[in-house]
């Protein structure tokens, strides 16, 4: 059973417009949440996490949003450009899990259409 | 830093060989992971080591994967004998104690057994 949700495969924004990427959790007890960022061929790379005491964590274009009562974090990119188009995997961490590794979703696919 | 280093980037092999793939975390990590990526599934852990030891190795899918690490900048993963459904890529990541869940992939070794 996933613990972690990402339910769009795929999304494609016009270049300049805002993309909005969504997560959905299971586990009550993640406490802290983080997106990665694949280009093709290479591993993901972190972009931007959000601790569970928090409901916004703000990094340049990027601003991920944490709605614990709905179990649902979004990343929202603004404006979105070409070089974005990757796949962007959300990330979770059990509170008090000591330093037990992160679960994954199985990604979105974003697509910046020029 | 060179950052993590996975050798081979790719391997075609035939079903019922061996294979091993090979890991260099980035230097002072202590924590090395290695995950599993493929379409159905998305990224899996398949087992993580913390100053060498394995800590977790229950996302291994059966007793024909085993994982060693001879030192602080070395691991393997083996496949042996290898099936077509071992067809994937397959990353090795490395982070910090006290950073565990901030992880440094490399860029992945596409495993294609035919």
């Amino acid at each position: 059973d996933q613990q972690v949700k990402q339910n769009s495969p795929s999304l494609s924004v016009q270049e300049g417009r805002i993309s909005i990427l969504n997560c959905d959790y299971t586990n009550s007890m993640f406490d802290y949440f983080l997106w990665y960022k694949k280009y093709p061929a290479e591993g993901p790379t972190f972009l931007i996490s959000i601790s569970s005491i928090k409901d916004k964590n703000e990094d340049g274009r990027f601003t991920v949003f944490l709605n614990k009562s709905a179990k649902h974090l979004s990343l929202h990119i603004v404006p979105s450009q070409p070089g974005d188009s990757a796949v962007y995997f959300c990330a979770a961490k059990a509170f008090n899990s000591g330093n037990t590794p992160l679960v994954f979703g199985k990604g979105t696919r974003l697509s910046v259409i020029a | 830093d060179a950052g993590v280093i996975q050798s081979p980037r790719h391997e075609v092999t035939e079903m019922g060989q061996e294979v091993t793939l090979r890991c260099k975390p980035i230097s002072g990590h202590d924590y090395l992971f290695w995950y599993r990526q493929t379409m159905m599934r998305g990224l899996e852990l398949l087992i993580y080591f913390n100053n060498n030891v394995p800590i977790d190795d229950s996302g291994m899918p059966e007793d024909r994967f085993s994982a060693k690490m001879p030192n602080a900048s070395f691991s393997t993963l083996k496949i042996q004998p290898s099936e077509p459904r071992d067809s994937a890529v397959y990353f090795c990541a490395s982070s910090l104690a006290h950073r565990v869940y901030e992880q440094y992939f490399g860029p992945g070794t596409r495993l294609t057994v035919t």
